[in-house]
């Protein structure tokens, strides 16, 4: 079955870049985008960017200069680097499966817990 | 960019009743609308996509339904697993997508 888990650090300090990995099986990623999605605490959800299945990238335009989203096809993972945190990056980081292309999120991972804080 | 505004932001209701919860979009999205139930401490679940196609697996008491820019979520029948954050989002200005803010629903 379809399955999607997000790993890194949980604690970062200001001006660090954070690094995320999110390990996916059941599907393949030349098949799917997955994009990755934050949920501040207590607060909605921001799509942040995604990764096509044909490879290319788009990233939503308020945190574009600062994020970059990569994938390694042979290992099913797919990276988020985001540099020059702050405090209000602190959140929940799940990556999600684009059903269709860009459709909407069929299968999310579990999230991953960031907090920017010195 | 395409914005996405839900209303309420949070509602009571009891057990048994219907609910609706609104989503209205800046612009025609032509029903490309996904509906999310998100439980605390869960990650969002696929309700319903395409405005009104419900999602394998879910409760046939959730519908959706709308078109344009206006768009709902109904529940019949609400049920206690039916507490949760529910979310709109559209996908229609690809690559972009927007979520609502979402509605809280509680039992009264």
């Amino acid at each position: 079955q379809v399955q999607l888990e997000e790993s890194g650090p949980g604690l970062m300090q200001p001006s660090e870049t954070l690094s995320l990995t999110c390990t996916v099986s059941g599907f393949s990623l030349t098949s799917n985008g997955v994009g990755w999605v934050r949920q501040p605490l207590g607060k909605g959800l921001v799509w942040m960017g995604t990764i096509w299945a044909g490879g290319s990238t788009n990233y939503n335009s308020a945190v574009q200069s600062r994020l970059s989203i990569s994938r390694d096809t042979s290992k099913s993972q797919v990276f988020l680097k985001m540099n020059s945190l702050q405090p209000e990056d602190t959140g929940t980081y799940y990556c999600a499966r684009h059903d269709g292309y860009g459709g909407p999120f069929a299968y999310w991972g579990q999230g991953t817990l960031v907090t920017v804080s010195s | 960019d395409i914005r996405m505004t839900q209303s309420p932001a949070s509602l009571s209701a009891s057990l048994g009743e219907t609910v609706n919860i609104e989503c209205l979009a800046s612009e025609d999205i032509y029903s490309d609308l996904a509906w999310y139930q998100q439980k605390p401490g869960k990650s969002p679940q696929l309700l319903i996509y395409n405005a009104n196609s419900l999602q394998n697996g879910v409760p046939s008491r959730f519908s959706g339904s709308g078109s344009g820019t206006q768009y709902s979520l109904k529940i019949n029948s609400l049920q206690s697993e039916d507490v949760a954050t529910y979310f709109c989002q559209q996908y229609n200005n690809y690559p972009m997508n927007t979520f609502g803010a979402g509605t809280k629903l509680e039992l009264k």
